[in-house]
């Protein structure tokens, strides 16, 4: 069954330091996110991007973030300079956009942790 | 722009009797409703959905969900929980017809199921 898939799993990082997470999403999607989740509390929407530019952006999505699908294959959320308060688990997650077909599928997500 | 609302952050259940997590969404256009649910350290499974047609639906694991659309409801239920279906439970709303095409997710409920 294909899968989503983000690396790297967990990622340390300095406050100020530069983060780029990655995903590949299910390779005949074409819509794409990012989501996350703090200390497993609330799923919290961040971006969602399709046809190679973003397609709605949260609150929480600021200056600090961006998003690129460098390749066929990658989408990735970069964090310029990470706070404190970026510590959250990050998810990525991808769905086709039939109306009869708009679950979004989920990758086992990537861990952040600033400090 | 939508949203849902899941009034319980926690909810617990005996084994083998019948467990209810509520969920209430708003939306501008029509409601395409999900079910997610969120074990410990894992990322989200989908479990059910709803787009159109009857209003009861089934999904994975024994789990079925109504949607009502005079309370503008769409509440997770199974007639027999288990220990095993202790778990982190979202719902989540899209309005693809009103414009929007992001996901997003109610603060989670935790059901806990006890021997």
């Amino acid at each position: 069954e294909p899968e989503v898939t983000q690396t790297p799993s967990h990622q340390v990082t300095q406050m100020g330091q530069e983060v780029i997470l990655r995903c590949v999403p299910i390779s005949n999607h074409l819509y794409f996110y990012w989501y996350r989740q703090i200390l497993g509390q609330k799923v919290e929407f961040l971006v969602s991007f399709y046809n190679n530019e973003i397609s709605e952006k949260s609150e929480i999505f600021d200056d600090q973030f961006s998003v690129e699908r460098p390749d066929g294959s990658n989408f990735t959320l970069k964090i310029r300079s990470t706070k404190l308060e970026d510590s959250a688990m990050y998810f990525c997650a991808s769905s086709e956009i039939r109306v009869d077909n708009t679950e979004a599928f989920f990758g086992q997500g990537t861990r952040l942790t600033v400090v | 722009a939508q949203s849902v609302a899941q009034p319980e952050d926690q909810v617990n259940v005996a084994e083998g009797n019948p467990l209810t997590v509520k969920c209430t969404y708003s939306v501008s256009g029509n409601p395409y409703l999900f079910w997610y649910v969120q074990y410990p350290n894992r990322g989200l499974q989908f479990l059910l959905k709803y787009i159109t047609g009857d209003n009861l639906v089934k999904g994975s694991y024994g789990f079925e969900a109504e949607f009502n659309k005079s309370q503008t409801s769409f509440h997770l239920k199974k007639p027999s929980a288990l220990v095993s279906d202790s778990a982190l439970y979202f719902c989540a709303v899209r309005d693809i017809l009103g414009g929007n095409n992001d996901m997003r997710f109610g603060a989670g409920t935790r059901l806990t199921v006890k021997p």
